[in-house]
């Protein structure tokens, strides 16, 4: 079946510093990668789409400077946090959108000390 | 917009009771509906869909029925295990940009 590999599963940064988040689809082309943040206890909130080769779309409230997204090729979206603060802390999800429906990464917990 | 409502928990059960986790939702027109499970640590993953009206969806003795008459998608399982622990998500595909939109979640905890 599909397969969105999602990495590092956890990360502990320090202030100030960037974390970039990778999410690949391992056996299908993600067409679309969407990134989502959950707050604990909390739904998933959707921060951003991206297609291939095209800028990302931002929901409300996104900093696009903040949360960098690149989708460089069919199988692998990252998203990088920039000068992170500890408000950043968070679980991060990414969905692929292919031939199999929506695949989802099993998250990154980032953690900013 | 387009939303989903399920109902808040956590639910507590012991082994081999009846499970059911409501779901309603608001949309335009008639999205594909979807329940999602999340063990802990882990990201989500596809328990069972349904793309239109009166559709059931079904998977590991979980169900759904998809019903535009109440707009609802409730999950209901007959006989939880300890294994079945988790927190569940009721979502629908009705997003500006073809995404999910999901309830709050709803975690279930399934007593020896």
């Amino acid at each position: 079946g599909a397969v969105v590999s999602q990495h590092p599963s956890r990360v502990i940064c320090k202030s100030g510093t960037s974390v970039k988040i990778e999410c690949r689809s391992l056996d299908f082309q993600a067409t679309t990668m969407f990134w989502y943040r959950q707050f604990p206890k909390q739904s998933l909130m959707l921060m951003a789409t991206s297609n291939e080769g095209s800028k990302a779309t931002y929901e409300q409230g996104v900093e696009k400077d903040k949360f960098l997204i690149n989708h460089a090729s069919l199988t692998l979206s990252t998203l990088t946090v920039t000068s992170a603060h500890p408000e950043d802390s968070s679980f991060y999800i990414c969905s692929a959108l292919g031939e199999y429906g929506y695949t989802f990464g099993s998250g990154t917990r980032l953690t900013v000390v | 917009g387009d939303s989903v409502t399920q109902m808040e928990g956590p639910v507590t059960l012991s082994e081999e009771a009846f499970l059911t986790i409501n779901c309603t939702y608001t949309a335009t027109g008639y999205p594909s509906l979807f329940w999602y499970v999340q063990y802990p640590g882990e990201g989500l993953q596809l328990l069972l869909k349904a793309t239109k009206a009166d559709d059931k969806g079904s998977n590991k003795g979980f169900e759904a029925t998809y019903r535009k008459e109440t707009t609802s998608f409730h999950l209901e399982k007959g006989s939880v295990q300890v294994s079945d622990s988790a927190v569940y998500f009721c979502a629908l595909r009705g997003g500006s940009q073809g995404n999910l939109i999901f309830g709050k979640g709803t975690k279930l905890s399934v007593k020896p």
